[in-house]
């Protein structure tokens, strides 16, 4: 059965710093995405890693996957209040449909 | 465009009580999932569909039932709703199978008294 570990799962930081937020999951996957979810909203996709190695990057955040230590990173950079928000990743679970398996997400608050 | 659209947003039920919640999707996508989210739990696959006439049960099917009625809508049932059934309810779609992003609907808040 997959399993999939977000730490932290709860983060507050100041404004300026940086910080990374980790994912580990528990079998072979080369497929690993990073949402977005705001209060009470849907849930917004940020990254799709899809192979080892792979780095992508918006803005100040940027997202990495290593899949023999079967482990993704989000890491933030001179984080701003906008981006306080919870942020999942979600590991593809393979089958007919290769539905995701969520980690718990990461509720970040950025303080001025 | 409209992407995934789920009805209703918001509703309350007494246990026991039936209800269908719908998902529609305009982006031709071939697969959609029905998750569920509960605080401090992510998001958890209850069913999902790969292809029109096709749906398979995810990590917690009890209690739910699924139609794929065409290619662009996937409902998710509730038969008998219990309490433990309070969530928020999204669903989600697909281009393929694989290597591609879920796109999410905005949720359904159900609460079962």
């Amino acid at each position: 059965e997959l399993k999939v570990e977000q730490n932290p799962l709860f983060l507050s930081m100041q404004e300026g710093k940086n910080y990374t937020i980790y994912c580990n999951y528990s079998t072979t996957s080369d497929r690993l995405y990073w949402y977005r979810q705001d209060p009470g909203k849907s849930l917004e996709s940020l990254f799709v890693l899809l192979s080892n190695g792979a780095v992508k990057q918006e803005g100040r955040l940027m997202a990495s996957l290593d899949t023999k230590a079967r482990l993704s990173t989000l890491h933030i950079t001179a984080a701003v209040h906008d981006l306080s928000a919870t942020y999942f990743c979600a590991v593809g679970s393979g089958g007919g449909a290769d539905g995701l398996t969520f980690g718990k997400g990461t509720h970040l608050i950025i303080q001025p | 465009n409209a992407g995934v659209t789920q009805t209703p947003k918001f509703q309350v039920l007494k246990t026991g009580q039936s209800m269908t919640l719908q998902c529609a999707q305009d982006m031709n996508h071939n697969s959609m999932y029905w998750y569920r989210q509960d605080p401090g739990m992510g998001l958890r696959l209850i069913y999902y569909s790969a292809s029109e006439g096709t749906t398979d049960k995810g990590e917690v099917p009890n209690g739910y039932n699924v139609s794929r009625l065409n290619k662009r809508e996937f409902s998710l049932r509730l038969e008998s709703a219990a309490p433990s059934q309070t969530s928020v309810y999204f669903c989600a779609s697909r281009a393929g199978t694989t290597n591609t992003e879920a796109f999410f609907g905005q949720g359904t808040r159900l609460t079962v008294v």
